[in-house]
């Protein structure tokens, strides 16, 4: 178990630009969340999948974001045309459900931090 | 809305008790969970409560009433590595899963 690994650890890009964010949950789980988090704030939900169906997704989170995880395994979390608000840390967490409902612990990855200059 | 509420900062002695009070305005959620976070690091599970009462996991125990619609973190026998931020978080009916801002707890020597 390597525990849930992120790439890139830091990403520089300028606005308007695409940027992609890889995200490897622990082999054996079957949910993967994508979160975001700022300075002094706590993480954000932006959107989940079992396995490789995305299950919920923010209400929060415009259209220039998508996510997927084609195989059930790795995903991906895309934004298109940055803006300078999209500068945060990127975290991801994998987790395997079932048993008792809510009862599921994440384990977080060490995120992916963006500056949108 | 859903939210959760947590003091921004508390501070602590080294080798002294600390409770880290976690309110809440949600309806219908399946538990509540607590998370600690060092500088630069990523979250990791502390503790779970699904049912009210009092969950012990070693130094760090948790507590929920839904009644009250509250719940606390309490961390023991203080050491200068639990220095770190604490996440309360919640899981809605519809999973989209809420966290606090988190409470900064800085520990004295």
């Amino acid at each position: 178990d390597t525990g849930v690994s992120q790439d890139p650890r830091h990403k520089i890009t300028k606005r308007g630009q695409n940027v992609t964010f890889r995200c490897d949950p622990i082999s054996e789980h079957n949910r993967l969340y994508w979160y975001r988090q700022t300075l002094g704030q706590g993480p954000e939900f932006l959107t989940y999948f079992q396995n490789e169906a995305q299950l919920e997704k923010s209400r929060l989170l415009s259209d220039r974001f998508s996510a997927e995880r084609p195989k059930g395994s790795f995903s991906t979390l895309e934004i298109q045309r940055t803006e300078q608000g999209d500068s945060a840390m990127y975290l991801c967490a994998s987790s395997l459900a079932g048993g008792q409902r809510g009862q599921e612990t994440q384990y977080f990855g060490p995120g992916t931090r963006l500056l949108v200059l | 809305g859903q939210s959760l509420e947590q003091p921004s900062e508390v501070t602590a002695v080294e080798g002294a008790i600390v409770q880290i009070n976690c309110t809440y305005q949600t309806s219908g959620f399946y538990g509540l969970s607590w998370y600690q976070q060092h500088d630069g690091g990523a979250p990791t599970f502390l503790s779970y409560n699904g049912l009210d009462g009092l969950e012990e996991t070693g130094r760090f125990s948790s507590f929920l009433s839904r009644s009250d619609s509250y719940g606390y973190l309490l961390l023991q026998e203080l050491q200068m590595k639990d220095s770190a931020s604490y996440f309360c978080a919640v899981r809605p009916r519809d999973d989209k899963i809420i966290f606090g801002k988190g409470t900064r707890l800085h520990i004295l020597p």
